[in-house]
């Protein structure tokens, strides 16, 4: 099986730009989380979203929102870039059927906000 | 809430030596544990869980970590590091169907 694919890997934007961050999860997991990764703070929970719906919110500001797909592929968007929204966003899937609850990620994507 | 403890944000072995990665937790209800590596550059790899079955779990690359409920500990251990064991490692918690919850992470280096 193919692993969990996250588009674009590296990307850089300028303060008060918007970016979109694209996740595939695994064939047949239906459920996405998304993480943000800083070294100050480590890994923070931003989003789960399961069969199209936003299951589990983290505590980040409006400006970070999701969706996922029929296809369970899923997209983050986070408007009005500040500086410290610099970070690796990872991206997680998960099957959800069996209780393991084992979450398998992808290879992020590696924001910088200049 | 649940909440995750990795004590040590880095530790330093020589390479053949044992390898021990601490981590505590607390949770409200019997929790879901995991351990995770990252290599530079990459996304996280699961090493090994603990979802209530055995108590002692043995992962890929030879890891094992057992769960202690008396002292809310999931120390990760390795009886001979390798130089490819240098790498961030991270101690994650979760109840239920909630987020995962993760440590700050230990970056582990191997000395030749």
């Amino acid at each position: 099986k193919a692993g969990v694919t996250q588009t674009p890997r590296y990307l850089i934007k300028t303060r008060g730009q918007q970016v979109t961050l694209s996740c595939s999860p695994i064939s047949g997991h239906r459920s996405v989380s998304w993480y943000q990764q800083t070294p100050g703070q480590g890994l923070q929970f931003l989003f789960e979203y399961f069969s199209e719906t936003q299951r589990n919110k983290g505590n980040f500001p409006g400006r970070f929102s999701g969706r996922q797909f029929s296809n369970s592929r899923s997209e983050m968007n986070v408007s009005t870039l500040e500086l410290g929204d610099s970070a690796l966003y990872l991206c997680a899937s998960s099957f959800l059927g069996d209780n393991s609850y084992e979450q398998y990620f992808g290879p992020g994507t590696r924001l910088t906000v200049t | 809430a649940q909440s995750v403890t990795q004590l040590g944000s880095h530790v330093s072995v020589s390479e053949g030596a044992l390898v021990l990665l601490r981590c505590n937790y607390s949770s409200s209800v019997p929790p879901y544990l995991f351990w995770y590596v990252q290599y530079p550059n990459q996304g996280l790899q699961l090493l090994l869980k603990y979802t209530s079955a055995a108590t002692l779990v043995k992962g890929i690359n030879g890891f094992e970590a057992e769960f202690k409920k008396s002292e809310t500990s999931f120390h990760l251990t390795k009886p001979s590091a390798h130089m490819s064991d240098a790498a961030e490692y991270f101690c994650a918690v979760r109840e239920g169907n909630t987020p995962l919850v993760f440590g700050k992470g230990t970056r582990l280096s191997v000395i030749a």
